[in-house]
């Protein structure tokens, strides 16, 4: 079964700076896609990027930015220019296109952005 | 344009009570569905989805239940609600062949 796994429960950054996000996943599949989710205090699930394996140029949205290894099973999230905005917590999350039709989920981690 | 609804936005029921959440989505036809539960400063945990009408499939055996009597309906049930019931319950759907997942505003649920 594929595991998604986010080891920083917690992160805090000054605004204006930059962060990064990482996660790793365990699949033996060769064709997925990966996401980034972002869940304010509002609690809504916003995606904010979205990686397909096959591609092996990195996935870009405005400010976010993914770096994807492939081979490394690697897929953190960067995210340049820190607003307050972006406090949130962040979930990775895993989707295996040829079974089922699921998305696993890390169990994210709390980024804060501080004036 | 694609809209999903949930109610009730907030629930405090009593330990032993029954819960219906109902999920619905507009302006698409037979998308996926699929609830999860999230504890407090928590990740998400699937609890069931389903591809059709009719067909519930279930991640987590526990005293809930979930039933889609209509293409575009979802509903979340129990019979006796305990107290390790209580979280954000969240709805999500997804186009067929597709895997984004778009997410309700979710439902607060505290059992006391």
């Amino acid at each position: 079964a594929q595991t998604v796994t986010q080891s920083q429960p917690e992160m805090s950054v000054q605004e204006a700076e930059t962060v990064t996000l990482s996660c790793t996943y365990d699949t033996s599949e060769s064709n997925y896609y990966l996401f980034w989710y972002k869940q304010p205090p509002s609690r809504q699930m916003i995606l904010v990027i979205r990686q397909e394996a096959y591609k092996q140029q990195n996935a870009t949205e405005n400010r976010f930015s993914v770096n994807f290894q492939k081979a490394a099973k690697s897929f953190s999230l960067k995210i340049s220019d820190s607003q307050l905005g972006d406090t949130a917590m962040y979930f990775c999350a895993f989707y295996d296109r040829g079974g089922s039709e699921k998305l696993v989920f890390g169990k994210g981690m709390k980024l804060t952005v501080n004036p | 344009s694609q809209t999903i609804h949930q109610w009730p936005a907030t629930l405090v029921q009593p330990v032993g009570s029954p819960l219906s959440l109902e999920c619905t989505v507009e302006g698409t036809s037979n998308p996926n569905l699929y609830w999860y539960r999230q504890a407090a400063g928590r990740g998400l945990q699937l609890l069931f989805y389903s591809v059709g009408i009719g067909q519930i499939s279930s991640e987590v055996p526990q005293n809930l239940s979930a039933s889609r009597p209509q293409d575009r309906q979802f509903i979340l049930s129990s019979k006796k609600l305990l107290l390790s019931d209580s979280g954000f319950y969240l709805c999500a759907w997804t186009p067929k062949g597709w895997n984004e997942q778009f997410f309700g505003p979710g439902t607060r649920l505290t059992v006391l």
